[in-house]
This record gives structure tokens, C-alpha cells and sequence, in this order.
């Protein structure tokens, strides 16, 4: 399988900042990108599906302005939570793939706490 | 959409003892799998099951998928404290599209 590093591991950040999460796909070409969040003892919920070098396409109810997706390599993704509040808090997971139907490698996740 | 529930929600059973977590949903998945997530790391998937009727062994762990392709169920013989974790199904549509997860089944085994 592919390995997939994310970074940071945990953020703590103020009310109104703005945090950037990466993730990287250190030996697969990942033509597509998800990322996920995961409410405490809750499953994932994918927020958005990102293919290198287009727009994401984002889940209902998950605000694009918000939720900044950037996918300009094969290797990288980037997730910014602009104006983080803390309802953001939370464990936001991506995953890889060489396209959309075929099989996902996960990301360790990264932590966002908004105080 | 296509929703998956997995019961239980929680398990905490002794070390030695056998459970079995199921997944269940109306719709027909093309594919669907499992996996483990220990605190604070991504899901790794166990298995992916493709045939309806299909059933899978790793060591311990025993995946069925229905024969309408609309369900699933992980056994554990033997649990172990090692076992424990949130075990979440993920299916997959006819289309092929995205994975919908199920809402996870925590199992805690004691020594």
C-alpha cells in the first residue's frame, strides 16, 4: 500500500486563525485526494474529493470558502481551515488513491483544536 | 445515499471471548471493507470483500460479505487486548464511487 504522511500531527490554534494541513503521499502517485473529519467517537465523514490539478468537489453541507483545498502536485494536498472556530475542533484524515474508485490509503491524521 | 449501520455501536467483552460486529445497509455495494483505527491514527484497512457470498479469513478475524451484497460481518475468535480499536465498514456503490463509511463499532477486550 501507499504511505501517507500528514502535517502536523496536532495544531492547537486561536479562535479566527487560519490552519493549513498537508498531506503528502510519499511513494504512490495520487491522481485523487479525500479528506475526511472524525467528531469524537464518531466515523469519518468525507468532506471533499480533490483530483491534482482541478477544483475539489466538496460534500454537502461542507462550506468550500471554509474548508480550502489545494491538490497542485501528486504528492500533495492541502487543507485550510480559514477563520477556525471552535466547532472546528476535530480529527481530519486524508486518504489516497490512484483514482476515485480504487482502493484508499489513509493518512495518521492531524488533531485541530480551536481554542 | 447509501447509509451503513454497524451494530454495535460498543463492545467491551473479556480477553478469550468471540464477538461478531455487522454491518448492514438497503443498497447493494459493489465492494466493501474493514477497518481498524487505533486513538489519534488513521483507519488501516483489514480487507476488502467483492463477491457476494464472500468470506474472508485474516488469523482471527473472519469477513462475510451477503450474498445481496448489502451486508457484512467481522468475527473474532479468541479476542485480544490487541484487538482493541474502532472497527468501521466502508462500502462502495455500484458506480464506483466514493466509500461510505459506517459508524464504527468500539471494541475495548480486557486482559
Amino acid at each position: 500500500g501507499a504511505v501517507v504522511s500528514q502535517h502536523p500531527s496536532r495544531v492547537i490554534c486561536k479562535s479566527g486563525t487560519s490552519v493549513k494541513i498537508e498531506c503528502r503521499s510519499l511513494d504512490f502517485q495520487a491522481t485523487t485526494m479525500f479528506w475526511y473529519r472524525q467528531f469524537p467517537k464518531q466515523s469519518l465523514m468525507l468532506m471533499a474529493t480533490s483530483n491534482e490539478g482541478s477544483k475539489a468537489t466538496y460534500e454537502q453541507g461542507v462550506e468550500k470558502d471554509k474548508f480550502l483545498i489545494n491538490h497542485a502536485s501528486l504528492t500533495l494536498s492541502t487543507l485550510t481551515v480559514t477563520s477556525a472556530h471552535p466547532e472546528d475542533s476535530s480529527f481530519y484524515i486524508c486518504s489516497v488513491a490512484m483514482r476515485v474508485q480504487e482502493t484508499q490509503y489513509f493518512g495518521p491524521g492531524t488533531r485541530l483544536l480551536v481554542l | 445515499t447509501q447509509l451503513l449501520e454497524q451494530s454495535p455501536q460498543f463492545l467491551s467483552i473479556q480477553e478469550g471471548e468471540n464477538l461478531t460486529v455487522y454491518c448492514n445497509s438497503s443498497s447493494v455495494f459493489s465492494s466493501l471493507q474493514w477497518y481498524r483505527q487505533e486513538p489519534g491514527e488513521g483507519p488501516v484497512l483489514l480487507v476488502t470483500v467483492v463477491t457476494g457470498g464472500e468470506v474472508k479469513k485474516l488469523k482471527r478475524l473472519t469477513f462475510q460479505f451477503g450474498d445481496a451484497r448489502k451486508d457484512s460481518s467481522l468475527h473474532i475468535t479468541a479476542a485480544q487486548p490487541g484487538d482493541t480499536g474502532l472497527y468501521l465498514c466502508a462500502g462502495r456503490g455500484n458506480a464506483g464511487n466514493m466509500l461510505t463509511f459506517g459508524g464504527g463499532t468500539r471494541l475495548m477486550v480486557k486482559p
